[in-house]
């Protein structure tokens, strides 16, 4: 069964520091791996995504990810974040004929001024 | 134009009601989904249709019916609210059933059941 886990539950970053949420995945085959972002009150917005290829993915909002496969992981990364980024950001694995989005529990960023 | 809108946003019913949820995506989408976000904000799938027939469901109670009228529609029905059921439901659209296609979101119908 595939599975994703983030270790982190809230994170709490200062303004113009850098970024990085850990996602680990289980998956039997070559996984499709996602991140999407909730602000609050809000639906889910797709940051970046990996199917194949170059394993470090550009996103959205100057975000990046890197797809590390000996790891099982799929790191959500930024050099400098922005108090807009404030939100719940979650990671989500796929894959191939299979028909749903698992998604992890999701990382809390609270970004101070 | 909202890609993915769903209403209403806001559901308060007292237990024991029927209430429904609908969905409409104007993707040209084949497949959409019905998620259910806890509050401790997991997010689990309960449906899936592709071109309006069911591909997933995901031991849901059976008082959860979703209908898909067209592939552009996925409404979710549901009978006899318990207090449980007090979450946000989330629709989303995919392009197509595989995994290497990304799904969007609506905004979300936040139910309280009372």
């Amino acid at each position: 069964a595939q599975s994703v886990t983030q270790p982190d539950i809230h994170i709490t970053v200062s303004e113009g520091a850098s970024l990085e949420l850990r996602c680990n995945y289980s998956y039997g085959a070559t996984p499709y791996l996602f991140w999407y972002v909730q602000s609050p009150g809000q639906g889910l917005q797709l940051l970046l995504k990996y199917f194949s290829g170059d394993t470090l993915v550009q996103g959205i909002k100057g975000f990046e990810a890197e797809f590390k496969r000996s790891q099982s992981s799929f790191n959500l990364r930024k050099p400098s974040v922005h108090w807009s980024d404030a939100a719940e950001y979650f990671c989500a694995v796929g894959g191939g004929s299979n028909y749903k989005l698992t998604f992890g529990k999701g990382t809390l960023l609270t970004v101070n001024p | 134009d909202t890609a993915v809108s769903q209403t209403p946003k806001y559901l308060v019913t007292q237990m024991g009601n029927d209430k429904s949820i609908k969905c409409e995506q104007n993707l040209g989408h084949d497949t959409m989904y019905w998620y259910k976000q806890d509050s401790k904000k997991f997010l689990k799938i309960m449906f899936s249709y592709n071109n309006k027939e069911l591909i997933i469901n995901e031991t849901v109670p059976n008082r959860f019916s979703p209908k898909s009228p067209d592939k552009a529609h996925l409404n979710l029905h549901i009978n006899s609210l318990e207090l449980g059921d007090s979450a946000v439901y989330f629709c989303a659209s995919s392009l197509r059933l595989t995994g290497n296609t990304e799904a969007f979101f609506g905004q979300g119908t936040r139910l309280t059941v009372v």
